[in-house]
């Protein structure tokens, strides 16, 4: 089944303690993204990658950090998190369509971070 | 900045009632416009657009997009409690990054 997984899908954290959400995508697609989602704030773009060892920040990266060294996964590093960032996270994937530039995005299930 | 605008922000519809949703966008090097749908999980597609004046139909939904205005609506006919979510809308520019409205909360009663 095609799909995009993410995990944890539910983590309670304290302050300053590195985690990393896992996400990975069996579609072949080349363009990954994350996004948090928070009330009244709707769906902001934290990073995207284009492409293998392409990245690049979105509308809220600071706090974040991502890699892109193979073309499935796409993990999420907060190294030091702090309570601003308890948000609903997800993932999401899509062929990279150049200069059609369509983007329909196949979602991960999401991952409720809560940060003490 | 890219910005994406919907309105209302939330709505409650009796069920058979028909609702229309609101989508206007500013997006640099604006390549197309896409809906989807959120229940209590991740966002599901509904509708992408990219031709001005050609609308798109799904069952009971239905969409177009204006790229002289600036705007799409999504349609949604003879509503179903089912069709309670938030719908989302979304503008495609530079580098494909698709860029969200705050999306509208639809509560469909019996």
């Amino acid at each position: 089944e095609a799909q995009v997984t993410q995990n944890p899908r539910y983590l309670i954290t304290v302050t300053g303690k590195k985690l990393t959400v896992t996400c990975s995508q069996n579609m072949n697609h080349e363009y990954m993204s994350w996004y948090r989602q928070d009330p009244g704030l709707g769906l902001r773009q934290i990073y995207y990658s284009m492409n293998v060892e392409v990245t690049d920040k979105g509308d809220v990266p600071e706090g974040y950090k991502v890699s892109r060294k193979e073309k499935r996964n796409f993990p999420l590093i907060l190294e030091s998190p702090s309570p601003n960032q308890t948000s609903l996270y997800f993932c999401a994937s899509s062929y990279f369509t150049g200069q059609a530039g369509a983007n329909v995005l196949t979602f991960g299930a999401g991952s409720r971070l809560t940060v003490l | 900045e890219d910005k994406v605008v919907q309105s209302p922000l939330s709505l409650v519809v009796h069920e058979g009632d028909t609702v229309t949703l609101n989508c206007s966008y500013e997006v640099t090097n604006f390549r197309s416009l896409l809906w989807y749908k959120q229940e209590k999980k991740a966002p599901t597609f509904l509708f992408m657009l990219t031709s001005s004046g050609i609308e798109k139909k799904s069952g009971r939904l239905s969409s177009i997009l204006d790229k002289k205005e600036l705007f799409s609506i999504l349609n949604i006919t003879a509503t179903q409690t089912g069709d309670s979510a938030v719908y989302l809308c979304a503008g495609t520019g530079a580098n494909s990054k698709l860029t969200f409205g705050k999306g509208i909360t639809l509560s469909v009663r019996p």
